[in-house]
């Protein structure tokens, strides 16, 4: 199994542009989750889905933050317009049903925008 | 609601020195605990998790006990390797809910 595969690994953007991050969840979970980690506020929960249907977006900070998942192996999260303070590493996670299995993390995208 | 709540890093050890990480948490219902390990420029791994309470979880030397009286999940290992250096997180999920509560994360630092 090749895990949680993200893309890309790193994303250096300009100020207003779109920026979009992908992620392919293990085959067979059906949850998918979307995480932020930053030195000031740590790991924060974006937005969840489970079976393709978004649970909770409570943690999306703004409308300028949006996810899809089209099917069930692919997910997009995408920042339009991009700003200074999104800079962060973006993390998707996903898990079989039940919440005792614990999740399973992609390597993360560093975001960067300047 | 529910919450996780660990202590303070950075934590400096030296190699074969004892560590315990202190991980306490809310939880309205009957939560499974979960230690990750998150490596350098890596994403968090799972380490070890405890479904019930006096479980014990273990993995690659490390152990935590699911304590329902005081509501806790430490971590520790025996005799640390420059190898475990890396920030830890303890965290929660409640089954019908499958989401996860993290805490802040603890950075471990192991000189040699």
């Amino acid at each position: 199994d090749a895990g949680v595969i993200q893309s890309p690994r790193h994303e250096v953007t300009e100020m207003g542009q779109e920026v979009t991050l992908r992620c392919k969840p293990i085959s067979g979970h059906n949850s998918l989750f979307w995480y932020r980690q930053t030195m000031m506020r740590g790991l924060e929960l974006l937005i969840y889905f489970n079976n393709n249907v978004p649970i909770d977006d409570s943690g999306m900070p703004e409308d300028r933050f949006s996810a899809k998942m089209p099917n069930a192996s692919f997910s997009t999260l995408k920042i339009q317009p991009s700003e200074p303070r999104d800079s962060a590493v973006y993390f998707c996670a996903s898990s079989p049903a039940g919440g005792d299995y614990g999740y399973t993390f992609g390597s993360g995208t560093r975001l960067t925008v300047v | 609601g529910d919450s996780v709540t660990q202590m303070e890093g950075p934590v400096t050890l030296s190699e074969e020195a004892f560590l315990t990480i202190n991980c306490t948490y809310t939880a309205t219902g009957y939560p499974s605990l979960f230690w990750y390990v998150q490596y350098p420029g890596e994403g968090l791994q799972l380490l070890l998790k405890a479904t019930k309470a006096d479980d014990k979880g273990s993995n690659k030397g490390f152990e935590a006990t699911y304590r329902k009286e005081t509501t806790s999940f430490h971590l520790e290992k025996g005799s640390v390797q420059v190898s475990d250096s890396a920030v830890y997180f303890c965290a929660l999920s409640e089954y019908n809910f499958n989401k996860f509560y993290f805490g802040s994360g603890t950075k471990l630092n192991v000189k040699p």
